[in-house]
């Protein structure tokens, strides 16, 4: 079945390490989403492709980053991870970026810094 | 982004129907209407969507107010499965991503 998959599905890092979760999907969507979920609190969109083109949200701290190798992964990237960034990151794609198409969610993965 | 809201949480009893509230009053011409739902541990997942007239799908039925300023979700027989988050959203017709706001947090009773 086409999916959205997301690895690992249980992340701990250590505060300020570094740390990168994964997304890929079998889909061939033009779209990739990433978004952070705190506990009790909705979604909230960080950044997205079209394709190569990234767009970032505007209040996304400087210390997320993400790269998109190719149509199939996309990767975020937490530079130096504080306690407030434990959360739920949830990868989304669609294929077009127009209102009549739906997005298409990852499992997620659950990041706990230490 | 339009705003929505929805109430923060409701009850169903197994096998009723449940109506699932959401008012949008500053939507725009060209906003969809999407519903999402958040089952426990997992991602988001699409239920419905419309624009101006109702919807039916094997998931459940959108009711669109003719003026479009609220719309309901009917699940038509609810199950312990039903039980989730349910995200009224927004969508501008052309480049917009899901925002979600706070959701309807829904308790289905055996």
């Amino acid at each position: 079945d086409a999916m959205v998959i997301q690895n690992p599905r249980y992340q701990v890092t250590q505060f300020g390490k570094p740390v990168t979760l994964s997304c890929s999907q079998t889909l061939n969507h033009n779209v990739m989403y990433w978004y952070q979920q705190k506990s009790s609190q909705a979604p909230k969109l960080l950044f997205h492709y079209y394709d190569k083109d990234f767009n970032n949200e505007a209040d996304t701290p400087d210390n997320f980053q993400s790269r998109r190798p190719n149509t199939s992964f996309c990767f975020l990237d937490i530079r130096s991870p504080g306690l407030g960034d434990a959360a739920m990151y949830l990868c989304a794609t669609s294929r077009d970026q127009l209102a009549e198409g739906g997005q298409f969610f990852g499992p997620g993965t659950r990041l706990t810094v230490l | 982004d339009a705003k929505t809201t929805q109430p923060n949480s409701m009850e169903s009893n197994e096998e009723e129907p449940v109506h699932l509230p959401c008012n949008h009053s500053t939507i725009s011409g060209t906003d969809y209407i999407h519903w999402y739902r958040q089952l426990p541990s997992q991602g988001p997942e699409y239920v419905i969507h419309g624009l101006t007239s109702n919807v039916n799908n094997r998931m459940a039925s959108l009711a669109i107010a003719e003026d479009r300023k609220s719309s309901t979700l009917i699940l038509h027989r609810a199950t312990l499965r039903d039980a989730a988050v349910y995200y009224c959203i927004l969508r501008d017709g052309g480049n917009t991503p899901l925002v979600f706001g706070k959701g309807t947090r829904l308790s289905v009773i055996a």
